[in-house]
């Protein structure tokens, strides 16, 4: 079994609709999670944190965690153009080291 | 102003060569990594230092090896380089072991 699975995608999302991602994670005592964005030919850019079950918001990004279903997802709302990237979910392992998925790929259709 | 920075963005040379990346970090974070990002776009932890410590060594060939001279500054040193060697190598740092990290740009690397 993988560390961090996500929907390898592509998914392709109309300007303006929400855009859902989602990941699920194996070590049942992991306390943190990230989500990164990845333009192509570029390096992975840090846009949430989230360590709490609940949602967190912030602006057009709203992350969610249920640790009982170890499963955190991503929502992109108002999607734009400039959204298309590749999304990674990364897990803080074992206390110290992350571990990411494969990375779901966001096209916004303008 | 740049906050992780690599050296070189790109780099192409033979099989059998000796070759270094550096990197460096104006953030004032303590932990610095090595990452893998091969062609699939899969994202690997290589290594990673705490305070010039070696905290990470995944499975890793020993051709590879890291040097951290200081906390602002990880190396990466690869001998007898390999066709699978061929990917890009991402540094990044973190103030707090694990948590959230900041990349630099990237050094592609291509062996021919």
């Amino acid at each position: 079994q993988k560390e961090v699975e996500q929907n390898s995608g592509p998914l392709s999302v109309p300007e303006g609709a929400i855009a859902s991602l989602n990941c699920t994670y194996s070590d049942r005592v992991s306390q943190s999670f990230f989500w990164y964005r990845q333009y192509s030919g570029k390096s992975p850019e840090l846009i949430m944190s989230i360590y709490s079950n609940g949602d967190k918001e912030d602006g057009r990004f709203t992350a969610q965690l249920n640790k009982a279903s170890q499963y955190v997802s991503l929502l992109i709302r108002d999607s734009q153009p400039s959204d298309s990237a590749t999304y990674l979910c990364a897990v803080k392992i074992n206390d110290y080291k992350l571990s990411f998925g494969a990375g779901t790929t966001v096209t916004v259709r303008a | 102003d740049t906050a992780v920075s690599q050296t070189p963005k790109y780099l192409v040379t033979q099989m059998g060569n000796d070759k270094s990346i550096k990197c460096e970090q104006n953030l004032g974070h303590d932990t610095m990594y090595w990452y893998k990002q091969d062609s699939k776009k899969f994202l690997k932890i290589m290594f990673s230092y705490n305070n010039k410590e070696l905290i990470i060594n995944e499975t890793v060939p020993n051709r590879f090896s890291p040097k951290s001279p200081d906390k602002a500054h990880l190396n990466l040193h690869i001998n007898s380089l390999e066709l699978g060697d061929s990917a890009v190598y991402f540094c990044a740092s973190s103030q707090d072991v694990g948590n959230e990290q900041f990349f630099g740009p990237g050094t592609r690397l291509t062996v021919l």
